[in-house]
């Protein structure tokens, strides 16, 4: 029944060591995100893909990197992760719904830990 | 730019009692959506309201929306242990992009 998934849900890597997550949906939805999330704070959005195309946000880092090879998968890599990358990533799917209303649905979230 | 500000950024009340949290936001905005946050967890959809709406039901939540302050609440009626999570308003920004308000961390007491 799993709409959104995401692995894994805990991820620790060495700083500097390249890691990826992974995101999964079973909706079929065009828009696929990914967001940044510390400690009480407001999810961040990174980027995201409206079908195949690539929609950076202007202050992600450079470090950040997404694939989306088809419509159900998308893929975080992070190239050197720095003690500064440790969050939550959280990834969501939608599409135009009525009136363009972009419902998110989110996953459970990969939480990354650097050591 | 931050569209979203929340108030309380906490709010710790008693089972029972009616909680109500606060959003403002700066542009004009088609639709306004609530999520909610469990620790740890990803975020779920609660309630859209639109902009020709002024007020929404579902279930024990009430959404209120005042376009001409740029403003919406939350009430949450009989809270339950289980209602404490943190709590997101989010407006859209360009397009398909959701800009999310710091959140109130909602604690609801036994």
């Amino acid at each position: 029944d799993a709409m959104v998934i995401q692995n894994p849900r805990y991820q620790v890597t060495q700083f500097g060591k390249p890691v990826t997550l992974s995101c999964s949906q079973t909706l079929n939805h065009n828009v696929m995100y990914w967001y940044q999330q510390k400690s009480s704070q407001a999810p961040k959005l990174l980027f995201h893909y409206y079908d195949k195309d690539f929609n950076n946000e202007a202050d992600t880092p450079d470090n950040f990197q997404s694939r989306r090879p088809n419509t159900s998968f998308c893929f975080l890599d992070i190239r050197s992760p720095g003690l500064g990358d440790a969050a939550m990533y959280l990834c969501a799917t939608s599409s135009p719904g009525l009136a363009g209303t972009y419902e998110q649905y989110f996953g459970p979230g990969t939480r990354l830990t650097v050591t | 730019s931050q569209q979203g500000e929340e108030d309380p950024q906490a709010l710790s009340i008693q089972e029972g009692e009616n909680a109500t949290m606060n959003c403002s936001y700066k542009t004009s905005i088609n639709n306004l959506q609530w999520y909610r946050q469990n620790s740890g967890r990803g975020l779920v959809h609660l309630i859209l309201i639109r902009s020709n709406e002024r007020e929404k039901h579902s279930g024990r939540l009430r959404v209120t929306l005042d376009t001409s302050k740029k403003s919406s609440s939350l009430l949450i009626t009989a809270s339950r242990a289980a209602d404490t999570a943190s709590y997101f308003c989010a407006v859209i920004q360009g397009a398909q992009k959701l800009v999310f308000g710091q959140g109130t961390r909602l604690t609801i007491n036994p």
